[in-house]
């Protein structure tokens, strides 16, 4: 009964392979979001997405690509992985996407590209 | 612009001292600030927020944080440190649609 899962939990590939990670969230909630952890830990948002829409789109390669097919479902598509791509990924959600919302965390996606 | 500043990458402190870690904020409208923390190989896990009213805010496993607009700061305490405390601590303040913007974060290292 976990609230907010994603697959794999870890992820080993070739440079300019092509990759998807999946997030899944049983909380009921509207709104989900995908973050980078890198090498030294620092978080940054990526993506977020409000009842299947997209409503923020950082400053991120164009390789990177997210998918919501339902509001439970979030999913990042990443093509011809770079070395720079090496990251833990975490996928959260939250009741709606105001500022007094909690994000509920995923375990996280460990990315090594090789 | 929202930021936020983590004083100290690294605080070790003994198992039943005071754990004191340091957030100072900058924000251009009122702030939501949140703690977070990350055991490893983990998930993050909300310790505790401020969005408005009591600027003292109890959280889980002992942590409080006090809100001082005056000083820009939200730092979080701990009367007093078990090893299981042991983990990296993120504060974090929201801005548009939620957008959560993190400090650099602080590993807390308990001595037994």
């Amino acid at each position: 009964d976990t609230a907010v899962s994603q697959t794999p939990k870890y992820l080993v590939t070739q440079m300019g392979n092509d990759k998807s990670i999946k997030c899944e969230q049983n909380l009921g909630h509207d709104t989900m979001y995908w973050y980078k952890q890198d090498s030294k830990k620092f978080l940054k948002i990526m993506f977020s997405y409000n009842n299947k829409e997209l409503i923020i789109n950082e400053t991120v390669p164009n390789r990177f690509s997210p998918k919501s097919p339902d509001k439970a479902h979030l999913n990042l598509h990443i093509n011809s992985l770079e070395l720079g791509d090496s990251a833990v990924y975490f996928c959260a959600s939250s009741q709606l996407p105001g500022r007094q919302e909690t994000q509920y965390f995923g375990p996280g996606t460990r990315l090594l590209v090789l | 612009a929202q930021s936020v500043t983590q004083l100290g990458s690294h605080v070790s402190v003994s198992e039943g001292a005071l754990v004191l870690l340091r957030c100072n904020y900058s924000s251009s409208v009122p702030p939501y600030l949140f703690w977070y923390v990350q055991y490893p190989n983990q998930g993050l896990q909300l310790l505790l927020k401020y969005t408005t009213g009591a600027t003292l805010v109890k959280g889980i496993n002992g942590f409080e944080a006090e809100f001082k607009k005056s000083e820009t700061s939200f730092h979080l305490t701990k009367p007093s440190a078990h090893m299981s405390d042991a983990a990296e601590y993120f504060c974090a303040v929201t801005y548009q649609g939620g957008k959560l913007i993190f400090g650099q974060g602080t590993e807390l290292s308990v001595k037994p």
